[in-house]
């Protein structure tokens, strides 16, 4: 099965920031990555599939970028709402499998 | 409006079994792939199960393989995951999504919580 693991697993950010997660796969994966924003007590939302594509609605301050094993995720601007858990998504293969999560703070 | 919306979780014993519902609405329910994901208390998300539009193919986590069963009815636009041999380990919310379409999942429900204790 595919491991996805994700830096930090936690950070430290001001509103305004520019903030950067990374997901590594423990095999290559070429673009098969999705990214989720989790605010407390509510359900994943998706922001990103296919590595770089924003989902409807998402603001344009998400974006994702990388290929094979390496991917990010970056706000450009922290906004208040942004605070919340983020995770990576392997569509690639299954098992299908989830990062271990960035919390924003 | 997309819905989804769990039940069927609840208190069970080690060893034991559940049955949970995710009963889908305001989209077309038999042309998507559907999953399941859970979430430890304090925990990440992990996926356990996925089943195809349709229901010919069906997925499962090693952690839950041989012991959970997805299904779907799609004439009554519901989602169901039969959880057998329960572990103390599967107590998790567990989450319905709706594929995007494919394996990745614009929709979820609120979740339903499993508490698998003695």
């Amino acid at each position: 099965a595919i491991q996805l693991t994700q830096s930090p697993s936690s950070l430290s950010a001001s509103v305004g920031d520019r903030v950067t997660i990374t997901c590594r796969a423990s095999q290559g994966i070429s673009t098969g990555v999705a990214w989720y924003q989790q605010r407390p007590g509510k359900p994943p939302k998706l922001l990103i599939s296919d590595v770089s594509t924003l989902r409807s609605g998402v603001p344009s301050r998400f974006s994702g970028s990388g290929y094979g094993t390496d991917f990010t995720l970056m706000i450009s601007s922290l906004q208040p709402e942004d605070f919340a858990i983020y995770f990576c998504q392997q569509f690639y293969d299954w098992p299908l499998s989830f990062g271990g999560g960035t919390k924003v703070q | 409006e997309v819905q989804l919306l769990e039940s069927g979780g609840g208190f069970v014993q080690p060893g034991g079994s559940l049955r949970l519902s995710c009963k889908g609405s305001g989209f077309t329910f038999n042309n998507y792939a559907l999953a399941w994901v859970r979430q430890a208390p304090g925990k990440g998300l992990e996926w356990v199960a996925g089943i195809s539009g349709g229901g010919v193919a069906r997925y499962y986590a090693d952690s839950v393989k041989g012991r959970f069963t997805i299904s779907r009815d799609d004439s009554k636009n519901t989602l169901l995951l039969q959880a057998e041999h329960l572990r103390d380990d599967d107590t998790a919310v567990y989450f319905c999504a709706k594929g995007a379409p494919g394996t990745v999942y614009d929709s979820w429900g609120q979740g339903t919580l499993v508490t698998v204790s003695s």
